[in-house]
């Protein structure tokens, strides 16, 4: 396993369009989080799972926003109704456990709302 | 909430010069994070510590942990181009220290000139 990978890289879309990106972490570990990253800002939390269950939302993430973690293997991220202020990098990342271990992350998805 | 301030915000530097990144957290640091970025590309891990006193080397860049100061230093030996990128310190925010929220600072820019 390489790592962790997220799909698509890039996404443009209309405003008020639905965009869903999906992130697959590595395979060992039960931890997956999804972050949000604008220019010149370091990543804020938005959610994370262990195994299949959504233990934490963070207000960033409205009701337009919605996540799953099917099975406690790959995770989805839906945004419904995108807005312009939408417009930012979707991180994905996934560690093993608590504690000690690091959280890894993926490359990212770079959504553009038109 | 917690707060992590990086200094300097960018740094420009030759070829072969010493370099150091603080990060300062404005509370308590359960675990301390360095990742560095490339340019709209995912965090790379770096490494963590834990432990007030705690320090840490990979190749050339060594992280040190002041708990007492609630601060953190990334310090890069005769730097090379490669090093070039976005470095980000990012503490747990999680309360007892859970590690599943990290909050990050927004980054130091690094521009290696050869």
């Amino acid at each position: 396993d390489t790592g962790v990978s997220q799909d698509p890289r890039h996404k443009i879309t209309k405003r008020g369009q639905n965009v869903t990106f999906r992130c697959d972490p590595i395979s060992e570990h039960n931890r997956l989080y999804w972050y949000r990253q604008t220019l010149g800002q370091g990543p804020e939390f938005l959610t994370y799972f262990q195994n299949e269950a959504q233990l934490e939302k963070s207000r960033l993430l409205s009701d337009r926003f919605s996540a799953e973690r099917p099975k406690g293997s790959f995770s989805t991220l839906e945004i419904q109704r995108t807005e312009q202020g939408d417009s930012a990098m979707y991180l994905c990342a996934s560690s093993q456990g608590q504690g000690a271990l690091g959280q890894y992350f993926g490359p990212g998805t770079r959504l553009t709302v038109t | 909430s917690q707060e992590l301030e990086q200094s300097p915000q960018s740094l420009i530097v030759q070829e072969g010069k010493n370099l150091t990144i603080n990060c300062t957290s404005s509370k308590t640091l359960y675990g301390l994070y360095w990742y560095k970025q490339k340019y709209g590309e995912g965090l790379i891990f770096l490494m963590m510590l834990q432990k007030g006193g705690e320090e840490k080397s990979h190749e050339k860049i060594t992280a040190k942990l002041d708990e007492k100061k609630q601060q953190s230093s990334l310090h890069i030996t005769a730097s090379q181009p490669s090093h070039a990128g976005i470095y980000l310190c990012g503490a747990d925010a999680s309360s007892g220290g859970s590690n599943y929220k990290l909050t990050f600072g927004k980054g130091t820019l690094l521009t290696v000139n050869p």
